[in-house]
């Protein structure tokens, strides 16, 4: 089945600092992507939704600014944390789908900020 | 808005018996699809099964199945002949198209005692 990465699996920063995170189809275009973002033993909860050179749509509480997203290819996109806070430590999941009628996930980023 | 619901946080069952997950949704779309994925301790999202609404068969992989109420918007899954191996943190989502956004369940963390 098609395979989608993320990069890197583990990141530890400072309070302070910002953070990119890759998501990358390998074997196919993913013309959409999806950014989920889970906290312990919790639910998936959807970020936003990016689209190959178009600006994402975040969901209703999502700060744009602080979560910057960048599709700028069909296989890889991209989430920066800005300004990156304790509170902000969580696990990040992407999804890649459009390109096939069919949606894969990554195997996740754990942030943690000190 | 789509909602998915799991009332059991907690589930457990002897190895080789027989478990039922349960999960509700609400939507006012006719076409969807509903999905159960799998989240061990790793944290890859890995799918079980698939269900397309317009299908009123019952979808099934190996020992996998669920049983698909469409009107009752109601969707659980059977586990059978329970393994050491499937013990994880099971998921119900929701998605309008195949590839698009996921809504997700808050999950049932299933145990299997040998």
């Amino acid at each position: 089945g098609a395979v989608v990465s993320q990069h890197p699996s583990w990141v530890i920063c400072k309070s302070g600092t910002s953070v990119k995170i890759e998501c990358r189809s390998l074997d196919f275009q993913a013309t959409t992507m999806f950014w989920y973002r889970q906290f312990p033993k919790q639910s998936l909860m959807l970020m936003a939704t990016s689209n190959e050179g178009s600006k994402a749509t975040y969901e209703q509480g999502v700060e744009k600014d602080k979560f910057l997203i960048n599709h700028a290819s069909l296989t890889l996109s991209t989430l920066t944390v800005t300004s990156a806070h304790p509170e902000d430590s969580s696990f990040y999941i992407c999804s890649a789908g459009g390109g096939v009628d069919e949606q894969f996930f990554g195997p996740g980023t754990r942030l943690t900020v000190l | 808005a789509q909602t998915v619901t799991q009332s059991q946080p907690e589930m457990s069952v002897q190895e080789a018996e027989t478990v039922t997950l349960s999960c509700t949704y609400d939507t006012s779309e006719s076409d969807y699809y509903l999905f159960w994925y799998k989240q061990p301790p790793s944290r890859q999202m890995i799918l079980v099964i698939r269900q397309e609404a317009y299908k009123q068969q019952n979808a099934t992989e190996n020992r996998f199945s669920v049983n698909f109420q469409k009107a009752a918007k109601s969707f659980s899954l059977k586990i059978s002949d329970s393994q050491l191996g499937d013990a994880a943190m099971y998921f119900c989502a929701y998605r309008f198209t195949n590839a698009g956004k996921s809504t997700f369940g808050d999950g049932t963390t299933l145990t299997v005692k040998p």
